[in-house]
């Protein structure tokens, strides 16, 4: 079956531009969560959702950083105003449930370069 | 703050050996999970551990769970080439539903 889908795989901007990076889960998964690998670095986690409901933010790096989902499936993280230090592997995974038993499910990833 | 510590960060060694990486965390969890990352690539779920005193094995490969001592250990025997990897391990937050990663180990086999 399909797995989580990224798009795009890579995204090239210039600093100060808006970016918005898609994922798309596994089909019934209905908790879905965004992590930031920089290179060599583990993960850094983001945020996640319960349905469309994104509950804790407080992972977000900054203001610049926001992420919706409609309709319990998609999910997009924007990054306004990008600066270089934004420049990381974007992850999103999906689970069943937000549940610990759970496993969670990686996509590829987006390549975000800031110049 | 739950702090997650894997070690070693990088390990080189040669096909047929056995090795052990450590992930140590600073904080009472009894979730914890072992996923694997190719380079370029994203990750990959290898084993999922639940309770004190878990052991799973696939393959080559065995992880465990203590607990108490707050260590997973993932045990590689007689190495293969395939098996070079980066491997993180995670722990699951019951409190804000955050996996807080490892640094990960960066394992190459040579023939």
């Amino acid at each position: 079956g399909a797995g989580v889908s990224q798009s795009p795989s890579n995204k090239v901007t210039e600093k100060g531009k808006d970016v918005e990076l898609r994922c798309d889960p596994i089909s019934g998964h209905t908790a879905l969560y965004w992590y930031r690998q920089s290179l060599g670095q583990g993960l850094e986690f983001l945020i996640y959702f319960q349905g469309n409901s994104a509950p804790d933010k407080s992972g977000l790096p900054s203001d610049r950083f926001s992420a919706e989902r409609t309709g319990g499936s998609v999910s997009t993280l924007t990054i306004q105003r990008t600066q270089q230090e934004d420049s990381a592997v974007y992850l999103c995974a999906s689970s069943l449930w937000i549940s610990s038993t759970d496993t969670q499910y990686f996509g590829p990833g987006t390549r975000l370069t800031v110049l | 703050e739950l702090k997650v510590e894997q070690n070693p960060l990088f390990l080189s060694m040669q096909e047929g050996k056995n090795y052990t990486i450590y992930c140590n965390y600073s904080t009472t969890s009894d979730r914890l999970y072992w996923y694997r990352q190719d380079p370029g690539k994203s990750l990959e779920s290898l084993f999922v551990l639940l309770s004190n005193g878990a052991v799973k094995q696939e393959g080559r490969l065995m992880a465990s769970l203590d607990t108490k001592a707050r260590l997973s250990t993932l045990h590689i025997t007689a190495a293969v080439h395939d098996l070079s990897a980066t491997y993180f391990c995670a722990v699951f937050m019951d409190s804000n539903y955050q996996l807080i990663w490892g640094a990960g180990t960066k394992l190459i086999i040579k023939p």
